[in-house]
């Protein structure tokens, strides 16, 4: 079973600039999340979706940034313009609606994101 | 508002010891779960250990253990047997009723050969 990925690994942007980050999750997982990292500090939560649909979004810093999962599959997290404290890396994770996993969310490797 | 504490930004361990590395929460919720992931420097985050507040007993996989203090809101982590593998950034997480997650800051755990 093929993990959850994300696209790229890492990106270097200059300030003003605009990053599109991807996240496919595990094939059936309803659920999906975009948390962030800033460096030295805690993993924050930014939103979840339940298949198309944001379900909480709660954690969203402001309206430069963008989350969209159109047909409930992949998502995508828009960062525009970028600013200088959007740097960090920002990881997806995927979990299903019921079964043994349902409370386990399941990681991809991240998206290291440098604005300069 | 839930909140998580990981007091302990690094640790070292000697290969083949044991190290021990804390986690406290603090939660007004009853019911609730509570996670170590683990991430190595490849980066993919891992689960580690899953704890059942409802359960009393400690939870166990293999070298890995918890100490699970309810009352104390004390959640660490036990690693045995402490293999070069093992070195990663561990993270202790919150979940509540809601499915929502809360993360502590890390601890960087080193193995020492």
């Amino acid at each position: 079973e093929a993990g959850v990925t994300q696209f790229p690994s890492h990106s270097v942007i200059e300030k003003g600039q605009t990053v599109t980050l991807r996240c496919d999750p595990i094939s059936g997982h309803d659920n999906l999340y975009w948390y962030r990292r800033v460096m030295g500090k805690e993993i924050k939560f930014l939103l979840h979706f339940v298949k198309e649909s944001k379900q909480d979004e709660s954690g969203m810093p402001n309206n430069r940034f963008l989350a969209e999962r159109t047909g409930g599959t992949y998502s995508t997290l828009k960062v525009q313009p970028a600013e200088l404290e959007d740097s960090g890396v920002y990881f997806c994770a995927s979990s299903p609606m019921t079964g043994t996993s349902y409370n386990e969310q399941f990681f991809g490797p991240g998206t290291r994101l440098t604005v300069l | 508002a839930q909140t998580v504490t990981q007091s302990q930004p690094e640790m070292s361990v000697q290969e083949a010891e044991t190290v021990t590395l804390s986690c406290t929460y603090d939660t007004s919720e009853s019911d609730y779960y509570l996670f170590w992931y683990k991430q190595p420097p490849s980066r993919q985050m891992i689960l580690v250990i899953r704890q059942e507040a409802y359960k009393q007993q400690n939870a166990t996989e293999n070298r890995f253990s918890v100490n699970f203090q309810k009352a104390a809101k004390s959640f660490s982590l036990k690693i045995s047997d402490s293999q070069l593998g093992d070195a990663a950034m561990y993270f202790c997480a919150y979940r509540n009723t809601g499915n929502q997650f809360y993360f502590g800051t890390g601890t960087s755990l080193t193995v020492i050969p």
